[in-house]
């Protein structure tokens, strides 16, 4: 299995260009969700989703789409980057139980840098 | 608001001692507490995932402990080693919703 991966590692991005972030897991997992971390932040949820067609909104998803078309894949999307989203962006997966919780393990990619200047 | 805070900021210690992180939360009601390992500029490993019921958990050199009643959880780390040298997240989740609540960690710098 090769978990979660991300796709690009870096990237750098002026002032109202788009991009997507990828984000694929082989893990079969429901639930996947996207992260941004800046210094003296700690993790901020950005958006979720607990499977094919379902996603909702995390603390900070004003400026990012994401959609859920398949199990396996979680593109985030920067529809117009400002320099307030220059970040390290991590994706993340787990499973999801039938009563609606989780005890399970999270599993993080390796993230993407993103600068925007 | 649910918070977790985490102490403390950073931390030096030498190699082959022990420390320990502390993680206090109010996050209500509760559901569980993971602790997380981050290499620099690699994404969070999980340590353990502890639950109402569970007050210690160890995984190799490390052992977590938690107190739902008082809302406080240790990450004790034994005979560290240089690769130890990381940030420490602590992650409390709630019982109704999707919701983790994220500490911002603690540094941990192991030096020889």
């Amino acid at each position: 299995n090769a978990g979660v991966t991300q796709t690009p590692k870096f990237q750098v991005l002026k002032t109202g260009q788009s991009m997507t972030l990828q984000c694929a897991q082989d893990m079969n997992h429901e639930y996947m969700s996207w992260y941004r971390q800046d210094p003296g932040m700690g993790l901020r949820l950005i958006h979720y989703s607990v499977g094919a067609g379902i996603t909702d909104q995390g603390e900070v998803p004003n400026g990012y789409n994401v959609s859920r078309s398949t199990t396996e894949d979680f593109p985030l999307r920067l529809l117009s980057a400002a320099p307030s989203q220059t970040s390290v962006y991590f994706c993340a997966s787990s499973y999801w139980g039938a009563s609606g919780s989780s005890t399970d393990t999270q599993y993080f990619g390796p993230g993407t840098r993103l600068t925007v200047l | 608001k649910n918070q977790v805070e985490q102490s403390p900021q950073s931390l030096i210690i030498l190699e082959g001692k022990n420390c320990t992180l502390q993680c206090n939360y109010t996050v209500s009601p509760f559901s569980n507490l993971r602790w997380y390992k981050q290499d620099t500029g690699r994404g969070p490993v999980s340590l353990t995932i502890m639950t109402f019921s569970e007050n210690t958990k160890s995984n190799g050199r490390y052992t977590a402990t938690l107190d739902a009643d008082t809302k406080q959880s240790s990450l004790h780390i034994t005979a560290s080693q240089l690769s130890d040298s990381a940030s420490y997240i602590c992650v409390v989740k709630e019982a109704a919703g999707y919701a983790l609540n994220f500490g911002k960690g603690t540094s941990l710098l192991v030096t020889p």
